[in-house]
C-alpha cells in the first residue's frame, strides 16, 4: 500500500513565524501535491511538483513556497504565517504517465492553527 | 476551464441506498475517481472508472458514468453509519493534477 506521511497531525504557530510542513511518500512517485482544505471551499491546490527540484504553482500559491530536494519528500513553507493560513493541509502523491491510471494518494493531513 | 460540480449535502436513512452525483466539463477526461474523507482524516481512494466504461461495481459501491452528459454517480447500497463522510469526485486529464469537486457530505440517520 502507498504510504504518504505528513510530519504533524496538529500544529500551532504564531503570526509571522516561518512554518515548515513536511510530507514523505514511500512509493517512488514522481508527482507530489500540496492542498489546503477549508469548509465550503473544497480542496485548493497550492503547489505541485513533477520531479525533484521542479515545482509548479497551483491555484493559490501566494504566501507559500515549496521544496523538493529528494524524490520522496515535498515540503510546504509558509514564509511568514498569517491567521488566514489557518487550515487543514493535505499532501498527496501519484505516478506520472500520460493516459495511465494515476490516482492521488493522500496523507492524513496537518491541521495548522496560526495565532 | 475544467470544473467538477457536486451537491454539498445528502442525508439518507440507514439501510437505504445513497446516490451521490457529480458533473464534469472536460471531455478529454481519462479516469474519474471517488474519494472518501472521514472526519479529521485525509482522502481515501474508494474506486475509479476508466472513461471508456459505463459501469463499475465493487461490493456495495456502483459507479455509473454517462460520458455523453459528463455525469458520474456513486451508489452505496445498504448505507451504514460508517459511510457518513465527505465524498469527492475527481477527474484526470493527461498528466495534470486531479480536478476535484467540492465534496458531498453524506449523513446517515440511524
Amino acid at each position: 500500500d502507498v504510504k504518504v506521511t505528513q510530519s504533524s497531525r496538529y500544529l500551532v504557530k504564531r503570526t509571522g513565524e516561518k512554518v515548515f510542513l513536511e510530507c514523505v511518500q514511500d512509493m517512488d512517485h514522481e508527482n507530489m501535491f500540496w492542498y489546503r482544505q477549508d469548509p465550503g471551499l473544497g480542496l485548493r491546490l497550492i503547489y505541485f511538483s513533477y520531479d525533484v527540484k521542479m515545482k509548479e504553482k497551483g491555484d493559490i500559491p501566494e504566501g507559500y513556497s515549496v521544496s523538493r530536494e529528494k524524490k520522496e519528500r515535498f515540503s510546504l513553507i509558509l514564509e511568514s504565517a498569517s491567521t488566514n493560513q489557518t487550515s487543514m493541509y493535505l499532501c498527496a502523491s501519484s505516478l506520472r504517465g500520460m493516459g495511465n491510471n494515476q490516482p492521488q494518494h493522500f496523507g492524513d493531513g496537518t491541521r495548522l492553527s496560526i495565532l | 476551464g475544467e470544473d467538477v460540480e457536486q451537491s454539498l449535502f445528502l442525508s439518507v436513512r440507514e439501510g437505504d441506498s445513497s446516490v451521490i452525483n457529480c458533473t464534469y466539463t472536460d471531455s478529454s477526461s481519462t479516469y474519474l475517481y471517488w474519494y472518501k474523507q472521514e472526519p479529521g482524516a485525509g482522502l481515501q481512494l474508494l474506486t475509479y472508472i476508466f472513461s471508456n466504461m459505463d459501469m463499475k461495481q465493487d461490493q456495495r459501491l456502483t459507479v455509473l458514468l454517462n460520458k455523453k452528459d459528463k455525469h458520474l454517480s456513486l451508489r452505496i447500497a445498504d448505507t451504514q453509519t460508517g459511510d457518513s463522510a465527505i465524498y469527492f469526485c475527481a477527474e484526470l486529464s493527461g498528466n495534470t493534477p486531479l480536478v476535484f469537486g467540492k465534496g458531498t457530505r453524506l449523513s446517515v440517520i440511524a
